[in-house]
């Protein structure tokens, strides 16, 4: 069964600072991983997803991941935040076969002027 | 633009009473999920159908919730009766079913028993 563990429950950051929200999965078979963004009451919504190839992934919004297999990490980051990227973001997880999406508990992202 | 629709949007209820919420997904999906979310365990997958047919439902209490798909257009979770602890934001995701895609959410429903 995969697993994902986000290890930040909030992150403060000021404005226009660079901020990392980490992502570690756990999954004895090939993944699916993906990063979605949660704005206060609205369901979630698709920041990006590494499916194969480039371990660097871009998305939308200014977001991008990269993809570690050697440390089972999937990082989000953004060189410059802005006062509206304030969210909770949740890592999920999914694996190539059965297709279940497992989500971490998630991250409040807290931007301050 | 598409959109999994969910209703109600809100919900406050009883303890005991039965609580019905619907889920309409993207026409042409033919993946549904249900996801529960709270502060304590934030979002945990209920259950999940393919063509309208239950392939996970493990993390659903069973002897009080309950699943279904009726038809493509409409997706169902029950719960009977409900509890205080059943008090949490319930969302409906649907997808293509090709397995990399993207998941669409509903706006969720928050449901409340007293």
């Amino acid at each position: 069964a995969q697993s994902v563990t986000q290890l930040d429950s909030q992150v403060p950051v000021f404005e226009e600072a660079p901020v990392e929200l980490r992502c570690n999965y756990s999954s004895s078979v090939s993944v699916y991983l993906f990063w979605y963004v949660q704005y206060p009451n609205q369901g979630l919504q698709l920041l990006l997803k590494y499916l194969s190839g480039s371990t660097l992934v871009k998305g939308i919004n200014g977001f991008e991941a990269e993809f570690n297999k050697s440390q089972t990490s999937f990082h989000l980051r953004k060189p410059s935040v802005h006062i509206s990227d304030t969210a909770e973001y949740f890592c999920a997880v999914r694996d190539t076969g059965f297709q279940k999406l497992v989500f971490g508990t998630g991250t409040r992202l807290l931007v301050s002027p | 633009d598409a959109r999994v629709t969910q209703t109600p949007r809100h919900k406050v209820t009883e303890m005991g009473q039965e609580v019905t919420m619907r889920c309409q997904p993207i026409l042409g999906h033919n993946t549904v999920f249900w996801y529960r979310q709270t502060m304590m365990q934030g979002l945990e997958l209920l259950a999940y159908f393919r063509n309208r047919a239950p392939l996970d439902d493990s993390g659903m209490p069973k002897d009080r919730f309950s699943a279904e798909m009726p038809d493509a257009t409409l997706a169902t979770l029950k719960i009977q009766p409900s509890e205080p602890r059943d008090s949490a934001v319930y969302f409906c995701a649907s997808g293509p079913g090709t397995g990399n895609e993207k998941l669409f959410f509903g706006s969720g429903t928050q449901l409340s028993v007293l």
